[in-house]
């Protein structure tokens, strides 16, 4: 099945620091990932679509310039964390789509466990 | 808005068989997946349901009824591996690049 990869999996950064997290589609093009968070024993939330050679789409609520976006290649998504605080300290999780192959199910990357400090 | 509604947590014992449930409010509908995920660690997709009726595979089967925005997974011959949070997620338009919607997730405890 399609693989998509996270890294890294876990940070700890100083708050007011800047962290990046890389999303890749292994053996698939994705011309969209999704990137969601998830608090502990919350469920996962939306906070953006990112597109390949475009802006992204920010949920609601969402601080675009905090949470910056770049889909750069059909392969790749990263998602930078600016000026983090000990709030932004989450589980973030990108996911996409196969669309090749009339996929119906989203893969995952293992996901990013991020603590500000 | 969107609201998708599941028990936060249930407790079964190993060998038996438990029903998750899942009511749904979507604005629209394309789709509903059930997804496994154990503490700290990414969801793995376990079944999707687009038409009425049931899907198994395996020790795991999905309902669906669309109309009355209602699902449920079904586990059976419950191992202790089984211990993990299920969510339920919508798909809510058509489009091949559509996001999930997903319920806050069912805590399931397997106990011996």
């Amino acid at each position: 099945g399609a693989v998509v990869s996270q890294h890294p999996s876990w940070v700890i950064c100083k708050s007011g620091t800047s962290v990046k997290i890389e999303c890749r589609s292994l053996d698939f093009q994705a011309t969209t990932m999704f990137w969601y968070r998830q608090f502990p024993k919350q469920s996962l939330m939306l906070m953006a679509t990112s597109n390949e050679g475009s802006k992204a789409t920010y949920e609601q609520g969402v601080e675009k310039d905090k949470f910056l976006i770049n889909h750069a290649s059909l392969t790749l998504s990263t998602l930078t964390v600016t000026s983090a605080h000990p709030e932004d300290s989450s589980f973030y999780i990108c996911s996409a789509r196969d669309t090749r192959i009339a996929a119906t199910e989203a893969f995952f990357g293992q996901g990013t466990r991020l603590t500000v400090v | 808005g969107q609201n998708i509604d599941q028990p936060t947590e249930m407790t079964a014992t190993e060998g038996a068989i438990v029903q998750i449930n899942c009511t749904y409010q979507t604005s629209g509908f394309n789709g509903l997946f059930w997804y496994q995920q154990h503490a700290g660690e990414a969801p793995t997709f376990l079944s999707y349901n687009v038409l009425d009726g049931l899907e198994e595979k395996g020790r795991f089967s999905s309902f669906l009824s669309r109309s009355k925005g209602y699902s449920y997974l079904l586990l059976k011959e419950l191992q202790m591996k089984d211990s993990a949070s299920y969510l339920c997620a919508v798909r809510d338009r058509w489009g091949g690049n559509t996001p999930l919607v997903f319920g806050k997730g069912t805590r399931l405890s397997v106990i011996a």
